[in-house]
């Protein structure tokens, strides 16, 4: 499987952008960039997905690299509930997803 | 949206009993459903894979007789957790996904089961 790397915890201001790295330079061809969210004592939670080109949703935006190599979660206005672990997963097709350790969000009031 | 229901939430069981965790798709069909333990402050760990109509796939080093798990519909599968001892405490967390035949599709995750074994 490719592997991902992330940092292992960021901080952010609330009402303030955040952009979550994520390196992935094995990434193949095929492999769709996913990320989801776990908040505490919950089951992760999907965020978005991509391939190539950026993509935008209600919760997030992607931005991937043009190599393919890194991407980069970003959430707009980050809220206190923006607190939680992100996971950057490759993925091909409908395989299993294998997480990883994740980026662990504290958001600062 | 598609909704991933895990029953119960929690529970309390004593030493060398069996404990069964259901997760159900509310509004969309799961011919595969995957099962996940969490400890804490640690990841998710993929126990296997459940397929409907059909026998399990474990991962490595995950006892099958241990963690029985049956995929009875194509909306339900349950995971026992038998003769259970301290160290099977932990998070359990199902997942499926609503569209199986769409390329990529994501996974939507049940709340998780709280497993607590005295």
């Amino acid at each position: 499987d490719a592997k991902t790397t992330q940092p292992n915890s960021m901080e952010s201001n609330e009402e303030e952008p955040v952009h979550l790295p994520c390196n992935h330079s094995t990434i193949s061809g095929t492999d769709y960039i996913h990320w989801y969210r776990q908040l505490p004592s919950q089951g992760p939670e999907y965020v978005i997905h991509g391939l190539t080109s950026n993509v935008n949703n209600r919760m997030a935006s992607l931005a991937i690299a043009e190599d393919r190599k890194s991407s980069t979660l970003i959430l707009h206005r980050a809220t206190l509930r923006d607190a939680a672990v992100y996971y950057c997963i490759l993925i091909f097709g409908n395989e299993k997803l294998t997480f990883g350790t994740g980026t662990r969000l504290t958001i600062i009031p | 949206g598609a909704v991933v229901s895990q029953h119960p939430s929690w529970v309390i069981c004593k030493s060398g009993t069996s404990v069964k965790i259901e997760c159900r798709s509310l509004d969309f069909q799961a011919t595969t459903m995957f099962w996940y333990r969490q400890f804490p402050k640690q990841s998710l760990m993929l126990m296997a894979t459940s397929n409907e109509g059909s026998k399990a796939t474990y991962e490595q080093g995950v006892e099958k007789d241990k963690f029985l798990i049956n995929h009875a519909s194509l909306t339900l599968s349950t995971l026992t957790v038998t003769s259970a001892h301290p160290e099977d405490s932990s998070f359990y967390i199902c997942s499926a996904r609503d569209r199986p035949s769409s390329y990529n599709s994501p996974l939507h995750f049940g709340n998780g089961t709280r497993l607590t074994v005295t």
